[in-house]
């Protein structure tokens, strides 16, 4: 299984800021996600990093406000703009690797806009 | 899109009890169903999963059973310790991009 790496593994931001999240994996991996875990709730789908191209995002989530780089296979960024209170959650990335298709996650960022 | 339903939200079992917890999902198109297990703070982690050509797997102690036709699946997990407490989720995607939709999860409480 493929080894997830992010950076940081927490942040406390002002409102208003922007905080950018990194996430590494250890193997080439065909597909890279982005979700959000508000505490005590279920996994949500931000988007899907693209190498080299724009990312796909779902719906409620927009580029100007999360804005994903993804420069080679094994690095993602996400950033989180302009932040406010309702931005306070843990983003995860994900990879999927190229034998069967299993996803497996980064251990998070903790994220409290104050 | 795709929408999954988990239940129960909350399950407490005595240990060495069976623990059942089943999803049913809307897209027909679905044909890969993971299960994810959720300690406190920690990261989501893949405990098995099921594709839509088979009906059932099973590893150790832990199964899961795909019924396409009704559109429901569900993760069974027979001798529970208090280790197998945790937050489990499950999820669908269609085709090969994978996309999941998770359910809401369910906390498994197992009591020594």
């Amino acid at each position: 299984s493929a080894v997830i790496s992010q950076k940081p593994s927490r942040d406390i931001c002002q409102r208003g800021t922007s905080l950018t999240i990194q996430c590494q994996v250890d193997s080439q991996v065909t597909m890279m996600f982005w979700y959000r875990q508000q505490p005590g709730q279920s996994l949500t789908l931000i988007a899907t990093a693209n190498q080299g191209s724009e990312a796909t995002y779902e719906s409620g989530f927009v580029i100007d406000k999360f804005p994903i780089s993804r420069p080679n296979l094994t690095f993602s960024t996400l950033t989180v703009s302009n932040m406010s209170p309702e931005d306070s959650s843990i983003y995860l990335c994900s990879g999927t690797g190229t034998g069967h298709g299993e996803q497996y996650f980064g251990p998070g960022t903790r994220l409290t806009v104050t | 899109g795709e929408n999954v339903e988990q239940h129960p939200s909350t399950l407490s079992v005595q240990e060495g009890d069976s623990a059942v917890i089943k999803c049913t999902y809307s897209d027909s198109a679905s044909n890969y169903f993971p299960w994810y297990k959720q300690e406190l703070g920690k990261r989501p982690q893949l405990i098995i999963d099921i594709r839509s050509n088979v009906g059932e797997k099973k590893d150790q102690r832990i199964a899961v059973t795909l019924n396409k036709t009704a559109k429901h699946f569900s993760l069974h997990i027979t001798e529970t310790q208090p280790e197998d407490s945790a937050v489990y989720f499950c999820a669908a995607a269609i085709g090969s991009n994978y996309k999941l939709t998770f359910g809401k999860g369910t906390l498994l409480t197992v009591n020594p």
